[in-house]
């Protein structure tokens, strides 16, 4: 079953725009990860969050992780045109195996 | 270059034809998974595992085998393919569980008539 669910499914923005998605999950994790996908292609690492751990920054992301919402945010800023891929989280609830959520389809038109 | 690399990439079969889906990583990782992605549900793990002859059943193992025998190498079976089994498959691994990031190949097309 999913762990995570991802919030909005799909995100339309301008070139330059703030782009936000969230990510919800359901039991305690050890750590989050964020992962990009161009299409149909295998996914990229984008960035992990450990579970004692609120926020995380790279380049042009932001990562919050919220463990008493049992949420955490992806913030890509000034985003571009090649920014436009679908985005998923995952999470380790300390079994050795991986939930993805459905991800979110991010558009970034020029 | 570091890798993981998936055979084969495009595969179109009949049911009931036994098929075997390789993956291989050259990063000497310990944690190695296959995934199913199909739309509108995101990917779900098969199986994984931790190290060499050790396997465990992820969300969605029903119809598929794996076999660890080398570090590197981590096949997915399908033993009896059925419609329900099309899908994108991919193959990830980690330095050592979930733990730590894990690197995607780049995904095996897989259509069953």
């Amino acid at each position: 079953s999913q762990q995570g669910e991802e919030d909005p499914q799909a995100l339309s923005i301008q070139e330059g725009e703030n782009a936000t998605m969230n990510c919800s999950y359901k039991t305690s994790i050890n750590n989050l990860q964020w992962y990009r996908q161009n299409s149909g292609r295998g996914l990229v690492h984008l960035i992990l969050i450990r579970s004692n751990e609120r926020e995380k920054h790279s380049g042009r992301l932001r990562v919050t992780l919220d463990t008493s919402k049992k949420s955490s945010s992806l913030l890509i800023t000034a985003s571009r045109a090649a920014d436009t891929a679908s985005y998923f989280c995952a999470t380790d609830s300390g079994g050795n195996d991986m939930r993805f959520g459905a991800g979110t389809r991010l558009t970034v038109k020029p | 270059e570091a890798q993981v690399t998936q055979n084969p990439r495009y595969l179109i079969t009949v049911t009931g034809k036994k098929l075997t889906v390789t993956c291989s990583q050259n990063m000497n990782h310990e944690y190695m998974s296959w995934y199913r992605q199909d739309p509108g549900l995101g990917l779900r793990q098969i199986y994984y595992s931790m190290n060499v002859e050790v396997t465990d059943k992820g969300d969605v193992p029903e119809g598929y085998k794996v076999s660890r025998k080398e570090k590197r190498n981590f096949p997915l079976i399908l033993e009896s393919p059925s419609p329900n089994q099309t899908s994108l498959y991919f193959c990830a691994s980690s330095f050592y569980s979930t733990y730590n990031e894990q690197f995607f190949g780049p995904g095996t097309r897989l259509t069953v008539l």
